[in-house]
């Protein structure tokens, strides 16, 4: 069965700071790993997906086949990326989600 | 993101009620999905529908029932409410084609629902 692993719950850096939200997945097939997030009181909406191999609001993000992750990457963090970090990985129709990762950015 | 909307935003019941999560959209989605959002377990999906009348079993989906009579409507009902129903409920909608771009999933604002 698929499954998306999430290892840190809280990651809490300073403005300015690299940030990296890791991403692990387990799945037989071909993966195909997106990110989403999720502002304060905001619904979820999608920031990347690994196919496009584009970069959003600074972030990146780079399929790794042989370490099976997905790390969300950003080299210099700013208060309004503070925000809920879901990675997914898609089968069939359906997404499979991580537990999620709470980026704090401090001032 | 006005596409999709939920109704209600929040909800109070009491265990053993049953209550209808409402969701729509407009953009003639053929792929809508029911998810509920708790914290330690993230979001996990309770049913999907590929089309109207075609619906199927997610992760967690004990206790709920769905329906999809027209493309734009996917209500979720808890027939009989108990306390460990109590989160966050995302429903989201998503086209279908053969281009993986299509297949980005929008969610709609969420519905928070209290089981007392």
């Amino acid at each position: 069965a698929q499954r998306v692993t999430q290892p840190e719950k809280l990651l809490s850096v300073f403005k300015g700071a690299p940030v990296e939200l890791k991403c692990n997945y387990s799945y037989s097939g071909s993966p195909e790993l997106f990110w989403y997030v999720q502002y304060s009181r905001q619904r979820l909406q999608l920031l990347l997906r690994h196919i496009s191999r584009e970069s959003i609001k600074g972030f990146t993000a780079d399929l790794n086949k042989g370490e099976t992750s997905f790390h969300l990457k950003k080299p210099f963090a700013q208060e309004e990326d503070s925000a809920m970090y879901y990675c997914a990985l898609k089968r069939y129709s359906t997404l499979t989600f991580g537990k999620g990762t709470m980026l704090l950015v401090s001032p | 993101d006005a596409g999709i909307t939920q109704s209600p935003r929040y909800k109070i019941t009491e265990t053993g009620r049953q209550v209808t999560l409402m969701c729509h959209q407009t953009w003639s989605h053929s792929y809508m999905f029911w998810y509920r959002q708790d914290l330690g377990h993230g979001l996990r999906l309770i049913y999907y529908s590929a089309a109207a009348d075609i619906t199927d079993k997610g992760e967690v989906s004990d206790g709920y029932v769905v329906s999809r009579s027209k493309t734009e409507n996917f209500p979720l009902t808890l027939e009989s409410a108990t306390r460990s129903q109590t989160s966050v409920y995302f429903c989201a909608s998503s086209g279908y084609g053969t281009s993986l771009i299509s297949y980005e999933q929008y969610f709609g604002p969420g519905t928070r629902l209290t089981v007392t």
